[in-house]
């Protein structure tokens, strides 16, 4: 079954903590982004990576930090800095052809500051 | 920076009434996307357009890539409840920028 996977579900961070939220895809993208998204907004890009080991900031990259070791893995870290993490983040994937891209979702985890 | 203008903004309707959205920008696309996303989940894909005046249908739901190449809408045809959610669009300047994404219609099916 090919497809986007996020975990968890639902993250919980305390104060001064770092967390790290998990997506993967067996889809064979070489394109892999972060997205945030909060209540009655659209998505706002913090990361994305083009290809293994190389990956560039989006429009809301403070406070947050990523990898890309493996095509399949694309780990997102929200950092101590980020005074309000409380969102729902999106990870997607992406195959670009000659005509364009298309993107595809993972279900999302939803991160909450006790 | 690019920006795309979603209207409506949310939208209530009866059920078996037919519903058309659309997304504008001052630039020029060329990719236009349309994904619902129900509560609590990721966006799902519907449709993928990706030529000038390309009309694309799935199912009960069809999208047209606009000749100027900065607008595109969608319409659902006959609304069920299970039509119920938030539906984006996204648009892609050029080959290789980013998807830039509108900030979503909240539609409403009364039974």
């Amino acid at each position: 079954d090919g497809g986007i996977t996020q975990s968890p579900k639902y993250l919980f961070r305390k104060e001064g903590q770092n967390v790290t939220l998990s997506c993967e895809q067996n889809l064979n993208h070489d394109a892999m982004y972060w997205y945030r998204q909060d209540p009655g907004q659209g998505l706002r890009l913090i990361y994305y990576s083009q290809i293994v080991n190389d990956f560039q900031k989006g429009d809301i990259a403070e406070g947050y930090s990523v990898s890309r070791e493996k095509k399949e893995s694309f780990p997102l870290t929200v950092t101590s800095a980020q005074k309000n993490p409380t969102a729902f983040y999106l990870c997607a994937s992406s195959i670009r052809t000659s005509v364009g891209e298309t993107q595809y979702f993972g279900p999302g985890t939803r991160l909450l500051v006790l | 920076g690019q920006q795309l203008n979603q209207s409506p903004q949310s939208m209530f309707i009866q059920e078996g009434e037919d519903v058309s959205m659309n997304c504008t920008s001052s630039s020029i696309f060329n990719t236009w996307l349309w994904y619902k996303q129900e509560p609590g989940e990721g966006p799902v894909l519907l449709i993928a357009l990706y030529k000038a005046g390309e009309l694309t249908s799935n199912g009960r739901l069809t999208a047209q890539f606009g000749i100027t190449r900065k607008d595109s809408f969608l319409n659902i045809s006959a609304s069920i409840p299970s039509d119920v959610g938030i539906y984006f669009c996204a648009g892609q300047v050029g080959s290789q920028g980013n998807l830039i994404f509108g900030k979503g219609t909240k539609l409403s099916v009364k039974p």
